[in-house]
């Protein structure tokens, strides 16, 4: 069985301080895991993966996350936020079920507020 | 790039109506995903496809049902609507040996 904890439902940062959003995941095998973004009225985007390549990841608009096996986590960071960055954020985990991927469980996100 | 393309966008229904979704994956994606996103709630996977048979079923109720046809494209029915089933609903699909799921922008159902 495979879950994601995200640690705090909402997150609130100064304009240009770093940004540090928690996914600690449960998985029975490697696992694939995925940031996505979520703006107002909007759809899922894909900000950065893990896919066994390398354990930093880096992603679009400066983000970049860790993947941390001896602690189950895949934290998401940038360096300095900006206005543009407040939305909601999900950290989701998937396998490799051969022919394809499985289904994508996901945390129950974080609500990233971003003050001027 | 061509995105995962769900239509429509908006639908508003009455209770105990039906109503069907489209999503046209990514070309050459042969996988399909359903999720459906309560307001203010993580999305919850309901049904996916892989070649055209369905290969994964999560809390997806018996009044829907879905279906992935020849050309990939998919849909997502629901009968006899209930309230609780306002929410949007999204589409996601991924290419078989690939390592990415891409989503739509997804369907908003209203059921008044």
């Amino acid at each position: 069985a495979q879950s994601v904890t995200q640690l705090g439902s909402h997150v609130s940062v100064s304009e240009g301080t770093p940004v540090l959003l928690r996914c600690n995941y449960s998985s029975s095998v490697p696992p694939y895991l995925f940031w996505y973004v979520q703006y107002p009225n909007q759809g899922l985007q894909l900000l950065l993966k893990y896919t066994s390549a390398a354990t930093l990841v880096k992603g679009i608009n400066g983000f970049e996350a860790e993947f941390k096996k001896s602690e189950t986590s895949f934290h998401l960071t940038k360096p300095s936020a900006h206005m543009s960055d407040a939305a909601e954020y999900f950290c989701a985990v998937s396998e490799d079920r051969g022919s394809t991927l499985g289904r994508l469980y996901f945390g129950r996100g974080t609500q990233l507020t971003v003050w001027p | 790039a061509a995105g995962v393309i769900q239509s429509p966008r908006h639908l508003i229904k009455e209770k105990r109506e039906t109503a069907t979704l489209k999503c046209y994956p990514i070309p050459r994606h042969d996988t399909v995903y359903w999720y459906q996103q309560g307001p203010g709630q993580d999305p919850q996977f309901l049904i996916s496809f892989y070649e055209k048979m369905q290969s994964d079923k999560g809390s997806i109720p018996d009044r829907f049902s879905a279906q992935q046809f020849s050309d990939y494209h998919s849909e997502l029915n629901m009968s006899s609507l209930e309230l609780g089933d306002s929410a949007l609903y999204f589409c996601a699909s991924s290419l078989s040996g690939g390592n990415t799921i891409y989503f739509g922008e997804g369907s908003w159902l209203t059921v008044v």
